[in-house]
């Protein structure tokens, strides 16, 4: 199956400054990368995903880029805010995975120091 | 986003008992609905995946006689914990697939909010 590995386990930034986290998988196959944030004691909730098809995709103040032949994708989160803080996971999910089951990294902790 | 709840979001119950636990997509159709399992600072395992209609398939090292998952409809799964030991306890989060419509295909997955169960 799909592996996915996600760096760092913690990030702590600066209001303001920038936040990459980035992820690599296993699976040439795989062509849809969501990204969640989980709150404490909450559900993940999507915040922005992309697909094999396009290379980079902005929402705001988030970004997510895709190179399908290093088999990596990251999160770029601008501007960052104390209420960006709150644990990530990236995930993939692969051309066979026929019930669109996820992989998901470790997560990272991103913590926004005001 | 599409919006998918769970109930309850907290329960407490004695050791030996069952505990049902509701997940519902509110505004999209689900064929697909997965549970998972997630223990403090740590990310989600999948724990099954539902599908409408057919029996669950579970991951390996789930008991599914002690996790019943029963997807009954295309809005709600539901997963029951069997003979509840201490060692359940856990936060239980389901998720939605929205395949969407047309030929557009948005194929995402949405989560709920969580179930906090406590075995005492």
């Amino acid at each position: 199956g799909e592996n996915v590995e996600q760096h760092p386990s913690t990030l702590s930034v600066q209001e303001g400054d920038s936040a990459v986290i980035k992820c690599t998988y296993s699976d040439s196959a795989s062509n849809y990368f969501p990204w969640y944030k989980q709150e404490l004691g909450k559900g993940p909730q999507l915040i922005i995903d992309i697909r094999s098809n396009v290379g980079e995709k902005k929402d705001q103040r988030i970004a997510v880029t895709l190179n399908k032949t290093a088999k990596h994708f990251s999160l770029h989160i601008t501007e960052t805010q104390p209420e960006d803080s709150a644990v990530y996971f990236c995930a993939a999910r692969g051309l066979g995975s026929t019930l669109g089951r996820l992989y998901f990294g470790r997560g990272t902790q991103l913590t926004v120091w005001p | 986003g599409a919006v998918v709840s769970q109930h309850p979001s907290r329960v407490i119950c004695k050791s030996g008992t069952s505990v049902k636990i509701e997940c519902r997509s509110l505004d999209f159709q689900a064929t697909t609905m997965f549970w998972y399992r997630q223990f403090p600072k740590k990310s989600l395992m999948l724990m099954a995946t539902s599908n409408e209609g057919s029996k669950a398939t579970y991951e390996q090292g789930v008991e599914k006689d002690k996790f019943l998952i029963n997807h009954a409809s295309l809005t709600l799964s539901t997963l029951t914990v069997t003979s509840a030991h201490p060692e359940d306890s856990s936060f239980y989060i389901c998720s939605a697939r929205d395949r969407g419509q047309g030929w557009v295909s948005t194929d995402t997955q949405y989560f709920g909010p969580g179930t906090r169960l406590t075995v005492l």
